[in-house]
């Protein structure tokens, strides 16, 4: 069954660093997301794309925020200058044909800032 | 502000009970409801509501939605401990593409 890939599993990094975290949304959907999970908290929505541009993004999604879709497999989350705060699983997930509903999660990025 | 509501927030049982989950919602333009299961990392799509009354079933979990009194239920029969999962409910909005979430019920199922 094809499957949301993220890349890497974990990252640690040190507070003030950039740090990008990969996904590989299945292949012949159009709608991609990122939510983060902070230990013992809700899953949180970050932004959605669609057609190389975000479409929808929620109050955490701030200019320390940016998404990009470089080629044609490839989604990217990139976080600028981490706070302690940003320590979070970072899941991605595509759909297939429309804005939210069925969303296909990936296995998450643990993301520890130190 | 959206909000979704799920209890209990953590239930033990033994396998071959019958659990029932709760999830209550308030959004504004209420589009869908959708359970997932969150076994260790990645939440798995169960099923997802968008009229009042129709029970979805999948095996041994069935759920249903009640646009009246804003909420759902997830019904898991003859637990296995294979079902021992965090079960998120999430309402989704016709404005939108982003899903709200509850906090999530934690289901162990015992030997």
């Amino acid at each position: 069954e094809p499957e949301v890939t993220q890349t890497p599993s974990h990252q640690v990094t040190q507070m003030g660093q950039e740090v990008i975290l990969r996904c590989v949304p299945i292949s012949n959907h159009l709608y991609f997301y990122w939510y983060r999970q902070i230990l013992g908290q809700k899953v949180e929505f970050l932004v959605s794309f669609y057609n190389n541009e975000i479409s929808e993004k929620s109050e955490i999604f701030d200019d320390q925020f940016s998404v990009e879709r470089p080629d044609g497999s490839n989604f990217t989350l990139k976080i600028r200058s981490t706070k302690l705060e940003d320590s979070a699983m970072y899941f991605c997930a595509s759909s297939e044909l429309q804005p939210g509903g069925k969303l296909f999660f990936g296995s998450g990025t643990q993301l520890s800032v130190l | 502000e959206d909000k979704v509501v799920q209890s209990p927030l953590s239930l033990v049982v033994h396998e071959g009970d019958t659990v029932t989950l709760n999830c209550s919602y308030e959004v504004t333009n209420f589009r869908s409801l959708l359970w997932y299961k969150q076994e260790k990392k990645a939440p798995t799509f169960l099923f997802m509501l968008t009229s009042s009354g129709i029970e979805k079933k999948s095996g041994r979990l069935s759920s249903i939605l009640d646009k009246k009194e804003l909420f759902s239920i997830l019904n898991i029969t003859a637990t296995q401990t294979g079902d021992s999962a965090v079960y998120l409910c999430a309402v989704e909005e016709t404005s939108g593409s982003r899903l709200t979430f509850g906090e999530g019920t934690q289901l162990t199922v015992n030997p």
